[in-house]
């Protein structure tokens, strides 16, 4: 079974500019996430969907950050316009209920110069 | 809401010493603490979970304990092996709907031969 993918692995821009990311999650799992892990922190919430809905997104920064999962499956993460303090790896997972583990994908690191 | 509290942020061990982890809870609705894994570069991965019904759980060489009158949950690791070195996290969450997991800071442990 594939887990959850995500990519780009890697990006680099300049500030200002957007980024957006992409997540595939298990098949069949219904809730998604999207996790901000800082160098040397534990991963933070920014945004959980059941199904299509955002049922908590009290922690992404609205202003520049949005967020969406279309038919409930795939979910892209977007941020426009980038500041230096973006940079981070932004980590997605999924899970089978709202409860319970949480499966990761490997992660996209950005890098904002 | 939820605060998960971690210690130590490091630590060093001998190979075939024991390591323990410690980590506080705020919310006494919390009933799930998962224990996650991530290796450099890699994928927070579910090592061991426990939930409020139990005090005790173990998984050949870990374990992980829970006082919920205290609201501490601890990682046990024994017979500690090199491959054992990696960052460990902690997490709580009520496990009700629309709570996702809320992590603690982490702990990078290392294993020395």
């Amino acid at each position: 079974e594939a887990g959850v993918v995500q990519s780009p692995r890697y990006k680099i821009i300049e500030k200002k500019q957007p980024v957006a990311f992409w997540c595939n999650p298990i098949s069949g799992h219904n809730t998604l996430y999207w996790y901000l892990q800082n160098l040397g922190q534990g991963p933070e919430l920014l945004i959980r969907y059941e199904n299509e809905e955002a049922v908590d997104d009290s922690q992404l920064p609205k202003d520049r950050f949005s967020a969406e999962r279309l038919k409930g499956v795939d979910s892209t993460l977007k941020i426009q316009p980038a500041e230096l303090g973006d940079s981070a790896v932004y980590l997605c997972a999924s899970s089978p209920t709202r409860a319970g583990e949480l499966f990761f994908g490997e992660g996209s690191r950005l890098t904002v110069l | 809401g939820e605060n998960v509290e971690q210690h130590p942020s490091t630590l060093s061990v001998q190979e075939g010493d024991s390591a323990v982890i410690k980590c506080t809870y705020s919310d006494s609705a919390s009933n799930y603490f998962p224990w996650y894994k991530q290796e450099l570069g890699k994928r927070p991965q579910l090592i061991i979970d426990i939930r409020s019904n139990v005090g005790e759980k173990k998984d050949q060489r870990i374990a992980v304990t829970l006082n919920k009158t205290a609201k501490h949950f601890s990682l046990h690791i024994t017979e500690t092996q090199p491959e054992d070195s990696a960052v460990y996290f902690c997490a709580a969450t009520p496990n009700q709907a629309g709570t996702a997991l809320i992590f603690g800071k982490g702990t990078t442990l290392s294993v020395s031969s």
